[in-house]
């Protein structure tokens, strides 16, 4: 399974804009890069996902290096309710498995 | 709400035993996957069903087996149980065979004694 690097820690304060990073350098053409959060005492959360170009949704936003060794999932206004573990996977072409790694963990200030 | 359920909520027995933990998938997605969430091994993917198949096998014990039924909805089984198999089970469903999003249910919080 493809590999991704993620800080273990993150802090941001209350409606400022939040970028989380994740290098995979070893990635391959049809691994697609997802993003789930987990908050505490829940299951994990579906956030984004993409394979070459940048998406949006109402959650966040995900920015793919043009090289897609690294990408980065922007919160644009971060609020309470974010703080969470967020984990970036790679989900290797024709496999629908979601491999965790050990993820972010994000504070937010109030 | 995710709009899986998984029962029971909390669990608890006694090692050697045998346990059934439950999960309906959202309504219309035809992939379910179990996921084990502990505290030394963090979220390990078990296994996953599509439309009654068997279709992908990850981190799964022997002692451990699971089923898709007709109705969509999965059952984990757990047997012979160890201490070491306390744990939160997740249970995730998603349209089908597929990069899509995978949906979770709140959990099964499994304690062994």
């Amino acid at each position: 399974d493809a590999k991704t690097t993620q800080p273990n820690s993150m802090e941001s304060n209350e409606e400022e804009p939040v970028h989380l990073p994740c290098n995979h350098s070893t990635i391959s053409g049809t691994d697609y890069i997802h993003w789930y959060r987990q908050l505490p005492s829940q299951g994990p959360e579906y956030v984004i996902h993409g394979l070459t170009s940048n998406v949006n949704n109402r959650m966040a936003s995900l920015a793919i290096a043009e090289d897609r060794k690294s990408s980065t999932l922007i919160l644009h206004r971060a609020t309470l309710r974010d703080a969470a573990v967020y984990y970036c996977i790679l989900s290797q072409g024709g496999s629908e498995k979601l491999v965790f790694g050990k993820g972010t963990k994000l504070t937010v200030n109030p | 709400d995710s709009g899986v359920t998984q029962t029971p909520k909390h669990l608890i027995t006694a090692t050697g035993q045998r346990v059934t933990l439950r999960c309906s998938p959202r309504s219309g997605d035809l992939s379910v996957y179990w996921y084990q969430q502990s505290l030394d091994q963090g979220l390990q993917f078990l296994i996953q069903y599509y439309n009654g198949e068997e279709r992908a096998k990850g981190n799964i014990l022997e002692r451990f087996s699971a089923q898709q039924f007709p109705d969509l909805h999965s059952e984990l089984n757990l047997s012979s149980l160890e201490l070491g198999d306390s744990a939160l089970y997740f249970c995730a469903s998603s349209r089908g065979a597929g990069p899509y999003e995978q949906y979770f249910g709140p959990g099964t919080r499994l304690t062994v004694t």
